[in-house]
């Protein structure tokens, strides 16, 4: 079992749904991050979050927004996703300031049809 | 921005031999890491290593920062040492991981 809870572990949805990603640590981690992976190629980064306060968006298109409640808590929501979209999205947690301590959560595999 | 290179990209090992992975970067880095990734998708962390040597039961690792390279030794390889190793390193922005391409491993019996 890891630190980094990640719900759901599988979602397919179509391209008018909305859903949402869930994400938790419970190690006091102050920084937090969505990556996307495709299928035989190393993670992307999307999002960082320090102190919940979003500090890196690299250029993500807006059908992904996020949003990070309190300190353990990342939420993804997606809307009128592409089906080049379907990915494996990681969440992931770590000390601010120092990147120490980078834990991946088990990912949700995501199919937009 | 900055490039890493992992080699080799595949390495298919009989189970209780030893290998060598090596990560290049082609500028100075804050920080170095080492992932193994497995067939499930699992991304552990196995090594926080900007510089120096650490050993964490069978897996090594080295960084030596002034020539901009990382090795990942394995030693006495079991079948659970099977999946894709990467390496990220952080340059610009703290906990941003820029990944390498990643090395295949597969360990047989």
């Amino acid at each position: 079992d890891t630190e980094v809870t990640q719900t759901p572990k599988h979602l397919v949805m179509g391209m008018t749904n909305k859903k949402s990603l869930k994400c938790e640590q419970h190690m006091g981690h102050r920084a937090m991050y969505w990556y996307k992976q495709k299928a035989k190629k190393p993670p992307e980064l999307m999002f960082v979050y320090s102190y919940e306060k979003l500090s890196i968006n690299e250029s993500v298109p807006s059908r992904f927004s996020p949003e990070c409640p309190n300190s353990s808590l990342l939420n993804l929501h997606l809307h009128a996703l592409q089906p080049e979209d379907s990915a494996l999205y990681l969440c992931a947690s770590s000390q601010a300031d120092l990147g120490y301590g980078y834990t991946f959560g088990s990912g949700t595999r995501l199919t937009v049809v | 921005g900055i490039q890493v290179e992992q080699s080799p990209p595949d390495l298919i090992l009989q189970e209780g031999a030893n290998s060598t992975l090596r990560c290049n970067f082609s500028d100075s880095v804050n920080n170095l890491q080492w992932f193994h990734q497995n067939p499930w998708g699992q991304l552990i962390n196995l090594f926080y290593i900007p510089s120096g040597t650490k050993q964490n039961g069978r897996l090594s690792a080295t960084t030596v920062a002034t020539e901009r390279y990382s090795l990942l030794y394995i030693s006495s390889s079991q079948t659970t040492d099977s999946g894709v190793y990467f390496c990220a390193v952080e340059r610009d922005s703290w906990g941003k991981l820029q990944f390498g391409a990643g090395t295949q491993v597969v360990v047989t019996p």
